[in-house]
Formats: C-alpha cells, sequence, structure tokens
C-alpha cells in the first residue's frame, strides 16, 4: 500500500526562525516521485519541488531546501529564515510510476509570527 | 510550465440542483486528468482518474452517478456533482499531467480549485 505521512499537524515559528517539515512515504514500487506543494488560503496548490526515487541529491532553492533520505523513507522541507509570507498549508505528496496519480500526507500547517 | 485552468473558482447551489465544474488543459493535450477533494483542514483525496474517450476509472467509495465525469476532450473534463447535498460542499481540484514529459514528467498540474457550497 502507498502512504503518506506527515506528522506535525500544525507548527509556529517566530519570523526569521528555521523549520522543518517531516514527510514519511511508503511504497512497493521501485521507481516512483516525491512532492511538496504548497496550499495558502486561496486555496491553489503551489507546486514546490519534485524528485524522483533514483535521485537522491538534496536540492537547495532560496531559502527552501529538500532532504531527501531513502534508507529511512524521508523526504524532509527545511524553510530557513521563514518569512510570514511562508504561513500555509504544506503538502508531500507521493507518484507512482507515470500514472500522475498522487498520493499526499495529511497537511503541515505553518504559521510564521511576526 | 503548464497551465491547467479550472472554472468556476467558487459555486454556490441549492441543495438538489447539479453543478458542473470544467478543468482545461491549456497549452497542453491531456489524455489523462485527475479530480480531487479536500474537505476543509484535511488533505486531498483522488476521487477518480479521467480518461479521454472512455470512462472514468473512480476510487473506492466515490459515487460514480454522483460524481459524473466526462473528458470528451484532450483539453477538457467536466465534473458534474448531481444532486448536491450540503455534505458535498467542499473544495474539488483537477490536475492534468502533460503526456509531453514522457516517463519523467509525472508531475500534475493543478488546477485553482473549485469552492462548492450547498445551501
Amino acid at each position: 500500500a502507498q502512504k503518506v505521512t506527515q506528522a506535525q499537524t500544525e507548527i509556529s515559528v517566530v519570523e526569521k526562525e528555521d523549520v522543518t517539515l517531516d514527510c514519511v512515504y511508503e511504497t512497493r514500487d521501485t521507481t516512483y516521485y516525491l512532492f511538496w506543494y504548497k496550499q495558502p488560503p486561496s486555496g491553489e496548490l503551489v507546486f514546490l519541488i519534485r524528485r524522483n526515487s533514483f535521485d537522491e541529491q538534496n536540492e537547495i532553492s532560496g531559502r527552501y531546501s529538500w532532504n531527501f533520505q531513502k534508507s529511512t523513507s524521508s523526504f524532509n522541507f527545511t524553510i530557513t529564515a521563514s518569512q510570514v509570507v511562508d504561513s500555509a498549508v504544506y503538502f508531500c505528496a507521493l507518484g507512482s510510476g507515470n500514472t500522475g496519480k498522487l498520493i499526499f500526507g495529511q497537511g503541515t500547517t505553518l504559521q510564521v509570527k511576526p | 510550465g503548464a497551465v491547467v485552468s479550472q472554472h468556476p473558482s467558487w459555486v454556490i447551489c441549492k441543495s438538489g440542483t447539479s453543478v458542473k465544474i470544467e478543468c482545461r488543459s491549456l497549452d497542453f493535450q491531456a489524455t489523462t486528468m485527475f479530480w480531487y477533494r479536500q474537505f476543509p483542514k484535511q488533505s486531498l483525496m483522488l476521487m477518480a482518474t479521467s480518461n479521454e474517450g472512455s470512462k472514468a476509472t473512480y476510487e473506492q467509495g466515490v459515487e460514480k452517478d454522483k460524481f459524473l465525469i466526462n473528458h470528451a476532450s484532450l483539453t477538457l473534463s467536466t465534473l458534474t456533482v448531481t444532486s448536491a447535498h450540503p455534505e458535498d460542499s467542499s473544495f474539488y481540484i483537477c490536475s492534468a499531467r502533460d503526456p509531453g514529459q514522457g516517463l519523467v514528467g509525472t508531475e500534475a498540474f493543478f488546477g485553482q480549485g473549485t469552492r462548492l457550497t450547498v445551501v
């Protein structure tokens, strides 16, 4: 069975703090894809990153960084020097093969206070 | 990047009426589109996979007679909520895969979502 677990339901930090959002996944597929999306209050899903199962390189994009560890089936997301505009719900998702179908985690609500 | 447009953004309807939501791929042909539902403060749950020219594939527990999906062209899929009831009030969002990206590009492009309120 495929599953994505985001154990942190809500996180609250003060602006400029670093924050890590955890994501653990389960799959029996050898080829799969992991995603992070941001969902602001307006509801649309903002694509942040896609990582393929055969590429364990970590990635940094500005204040965002992602740590992919196949050994622990985790794909964690870190925001450095958080800002109020980072406040949103963040979803980790798992896609298998080339279907385009995604399984989402429960989401983590991040609140960044000024 | 590829763009998926969803319409309307929000809709309020009376209980017992039907509502149609459109999902269009604007700059690519999507043989497959997906419909998700999100209840307040919950995750996105896949409802069905919409295949151009054939019947949709529904996930377990989703009533296909209530949520009618039509994918008549390569750029348009529609979701019709029939005989809507207050418990159908939710955020519905579609996604489409650009087959031009090949096997590696399984990124699904999402529409803006439709917030349905049934009163």
